[in-house]
């Protein structure tokens, strides 16, 4: 299997500029998650899917940051307008629920905000 | 949500000792603990996992063991080598028993010395 796909890998870009970072989730898998990772907040989940539908939200920081599944193959989170303090790696992650609760996370997207 | 602690944030061990690291979490509902090791520049990525219904389990040079009373877990790294440095970060399922995500701990980096 190819694994969770990330694009872009990197992306640098400037205060206030609109983000996407884009996710193919493992074909079959059921959930799809959105961490985050900061070197001060570690790991932070901002928002899991289930089926394309979203289930927990209570993550993301605030309004500026939103999050579709409009297939099971496909998954984005948008950040607009970008601010300094989003620059983290963001990784998404899925699973299947028959198969326990083994999370596979992509490579991650390496987000600077300058 | 489950809340889950690492100790410590930093391990470093002779070539060939062993390495320890300790977790607890919160909620005596979680049922399943896995661990995950993070390369640079990588995703994190599954290493061993348990379910409450055993106290330890092995893979070859990696274990881990798990106290549901004291609600702890620890990962033990025997005769480590180099390729064993990385970031290792513990989890549990974010609500209790559920498929829908994990919460980590902050991680430990664990540097092998020559």
């Amino acid at each position: 299997d190819a694994g969770v796909i990330q694009s872009p890998r990197h992306e640098v870009t400037e205060m206030g500029q609109e983000v996407t970072l884009r996710c193919k989730p493992i074909s079959g898998h059921d959930y799809l998650f959105w961490y985050r990772q900061t070197m001060m907040r570690g790991l932070e989940l901002l928002i899991y899917f289930n089926n394309n539908v979203p289930i927990d939200d209570s993550g993301m920081p605030e309004d500026r940051f939103s999050a579709k599944m409009p297939n099971a193959s496909f998954s984005t989170l948008k950040i607009q307008p970008s601010e300094p303090r989003d620059s983290a790696v963001y990784f998404c992650a899925s699973s299947l629920l028959d198969g326990g609760n083994t999370i596979y996370f992509g490579e991650g997207s390496w987000l600077t905000v300058v | 949500g489950e809340n889950v602690e690492q100790h410590p944030s930093t391990l470093s061990v002779q070539e060939g000792d062993s390495a320890v690291i300790k977790c607890t979490y919160s909620d005596s509902a979680s049922n399943y603990f896995p661990w995950y090791k993070q390369e640079l520049g990588k995703g994190p990525q599954l290493i061993i996992d348990i379910r409450s219904n055993v106290g330890e389990k092995k893979d070859q040079r990696i274990a881990v063991t798990l106290n549901k009373t004291a609600k702890h877990f620890s990962l033990h790294i025997t005769e480590t080598q180099p390729e064993d440095s990385a970031v290792y970060f513990c989890a549990a399922p974010y609500s209790g028993g559920g498929a829908d995500g994990l919460t980590f701990g902050k991680g430990t980096h664990l540097i092998i010395q020559p």
